[in-house]
């Protein structure tokens, strides 16, 4: 059971292209949603936090949709330095400890 | 970035070993928690901590048990190390509860021969 979806990718965009990634979650009773940066072979670090209003900071754009189940990240004007693997992350319902992780999306920016 | 050091960062070891991994945060954050990372899988939870001596199991517990003695600390065994536990393990902290970030730790990558 795929509790979190991603397309692994690769996307592969130049640099200040636009990029979307989308995730959909299975459990409607989650509560909590982030996306994660994870370059290689470091550990996973927190981009955002998503809002159902929806929710910016700078070149990124997080939305959420709950009827659909659905986490989308918007990345605007794409730097070198955006190349990573964005990992879609959901809380396994409420008063639950558990996050569970996608297997991430890896994005390569390109000169 | 969060206060979070893991030790060992890099262990080889052979089948049938015990192995602990040691999780220090200088946060005082309540949570501690342990995952694995593999290819092909998203990072699962082994075992989390809610407080001292407060430990759960996780997604993919078997094999392994944790304790947690002091706030700061959090251990991770590996019994009776196994090619499957071939991984790398990350350790996380949050102040709170589920609806607080989780800030990770650097990972300690685990071979076992």
């Amino acid at each position: 059971r795929k509790e979190v979806e991603q397309d692994p990718g690769p996307f592969n965009v130049p640099e200040g292209a636009t990029v979307a990634f989308n995730c959909t979650y299975s459990n409607s009773a989650s509560q909590s949603f982030f996306w994660y940066r994870q370059d290689c072979r470091k550990e996973p670090k927190l981009l955002m936090s998503v809002y159902s209003s929806g929710n910016e900071d700078g070149r990124f754009t997080a939305q959420l949709n709950r009827a659909s189940q659905y986490i989308s990240l918007l990345i605007r004007d794409s730097k070198l330095s955006d190349s990573a693997t964005y990992l879609c992350v959901v809380n396994s319902g409420a008063g639950s400890y558990q996050l569970t992780f996608g297997k991430g999306t890896k994005l390569s920016v390109i000169p | 970035d969060a206060g979070i050091t893991q030790s060992p960062r890099h262990k080889v070891t052979e089948t049938g070993t015990p192995v602990t991994l040691r999780c220090h945060q200088t946060e005082n954050h309540r949570y501690m928690y342990w995952y694995r990372q593999d290819p092909g899988h998203g990072l699962r939870l082994i075992h989390y901590s809610y407080g001292v001596k407060d430990t759960d199991k996780g997604e993919v517990s078997d094999g392994y048990s944790v304790s947690r003695s002091k706030t700061e600390d959090f251990l991770l065994t590996l019994e009776s190390a196994t090619s499957s536990q071939t991984s790398v393990y990350f350790c996380a902290i949050s102040e709170s509860t589920y609806t607080d970030t989780q800030y990770f730790g650097p990972g300690t990558r685990l071979t076992v021969l």
